[in-house]
Order: structure tokens, then sequence, then C-alpha cells
């Protein structure tokens, strides 16, 4: 089956770059997402990526793909206050399995922004 | 406000009651999905429907659960008989066929007392 593992936890000072990372470990996922979610609300798309992608931007959002080490990061450059919240990646598995359209979420990983 | 809604935001009950939520997607969109969002957790997929069938369930989904999507526009998933265990935040999403992104919803938090 699939897992999706991220790190609980970053901590990093306004202005800097944060980066979290993401393993999985379904190699046919088709499309890997970043969501985020702030305290008491649903999840927020932030980007996604294709599987035969190896980087994409996207304003301060950087994301990157290794597929070979099935290991996914999403960079945000400037960390704001405003970026404190959880966030998930998640994997699509391509649709004709049993698993159809569904997306397999990590456990998040808290990002605190110091000012 | 054309996101997708859910309804109600809260919810507590008592062990042994039946719930029902509700969830509106964005119009155009014929695909619809359920997960359940425990404490410290990621999202972890229900059941999924395309237009009115229901397509895949989760082995997560007992035969206490059942969802609905009678005219392939809003979707019911109701409870029966509740547990303490199925406290947990209930999220919706939608997507297009064509497009490859699920938008989610604000989520129905329910306490099971």
């Amino acid at each position: 089956g699939e897992d999706v593992e991220q790190s609980l936890f970053l901590s990093v000072r306004e202005g800097d770059s944060s980066v979290i990372n993401c393993t999985y470990t379904d190699s046919s996922s088709t499309y890997l997402y970043w969501y985020k979610q702030e305290p008491g609300a649903g999840l927020q798309l932030l980007t996604y990526i294709f599987s035969n992608m190896d980087m994409k931007q996207d304003q301060r959002l950087t994301v990157l793909l290794n597929k070979k080490d099935k290991h996914l990061s999403l960079r945000i450059a400037d960390t704001q206050t405003g970026d404190s919240a959880i966030y998930f990646c998640a994997e699509k598995t391509p649709p004709g399995n049993n698993a159809g359209n569904m997306l397999t979420f990590g456990g998040g990983t808290r990002l605190m922004v110091k000012p | 406000d054309t996101g997708v809604s859910q309804d109600p935001r809260h919810k507590i009950t008592k062990r042994g009651q039946n719930v029902t939520f509700r969830c509106d997607p964005i119009s155009e969109h014929n695909r619809l999905y359920w997960y359940r969002q425990t404490l410290g957790q990621g999202p972890e997929f229900l059941t999924y429907f395309q237009n009115e069938a229901q397509l895949e369930k989760s082995r997560l989904l007992s035969d206490r659960f059942s969802a609905e999507r009678p005219k392939g526009s809003f979707s019911t998933l109701e409870i029966q008989r509740t547990e303490q265990g199925d406290s947990a935040m209930y999220l919706c999403a939608s997507s297009f066929t064509l497009y490859n992104e699920q938008f989610f919803g604000p989520g129905t938090r329910l306490t099971v007392l």
C-alpha cells in the first residue's frame, strides 16, 4: 500500500526560506500535491506537480521532485508569519487500480515562523 | 463564495445517536470525495463519487457509515449509532474530471460524547 512520510515540525525565522520534505512509496503516483491547513480550517491547495517533472515554481513556492528517491520538497521563500500552518503532502494514484482517484496524505509538518 | 461548503461546521452528539453531514461541491465538479481527519493526522480517504455513482469505498467506511449523492450534486454522509472513535473532522472535496486539483471544504468537526 501507499505510505507518505513527513517530518513533524519545522521552525524558521521570518524572512528565511523554509524547506518541507516528504517521502512516498508508490512509484506509480501520477501527481503529488502540497496542501496548507490553518487551525480549525479545511485544506488549501498550494501547488501540485506531475510525476514526470523535476521542478515547479509558483511565486514564493518551489516544488522539487526526485522520482528515483521518491522524495518531494516544498520550499517557501521569504517565509512570513502568515505561513505558519500545517503542510501536507499527498500523492494521487492513477485511475484503474483499486485505489481509484483518492489522495494519500502524509501526517503533516507543522511550520512555525518566528518574528 | 463558490468553494466547497459543508454543513454543519460543528456537531456534538451522544454515543449511539445518528448524525448526517452535507457537502455542496463546486458547481461544475462531477467528482466528490469524503475524507476523515483525526487530531494530529493527515486526512484519510473514505469514499468517492463520480456524478451520482459511488465508485470507491475505503475499508475505514464501516457498515455504520453511508454516503449518497442522489442527483450528482450535493452529498450526505450519515453515521449511525455513533461511537467515541468516530470523533474527527470530516472533510469533503470536489474535482472535475479533466483537472487534477481536489478542492476541500472547511470540514465538519464531530465530537461524540
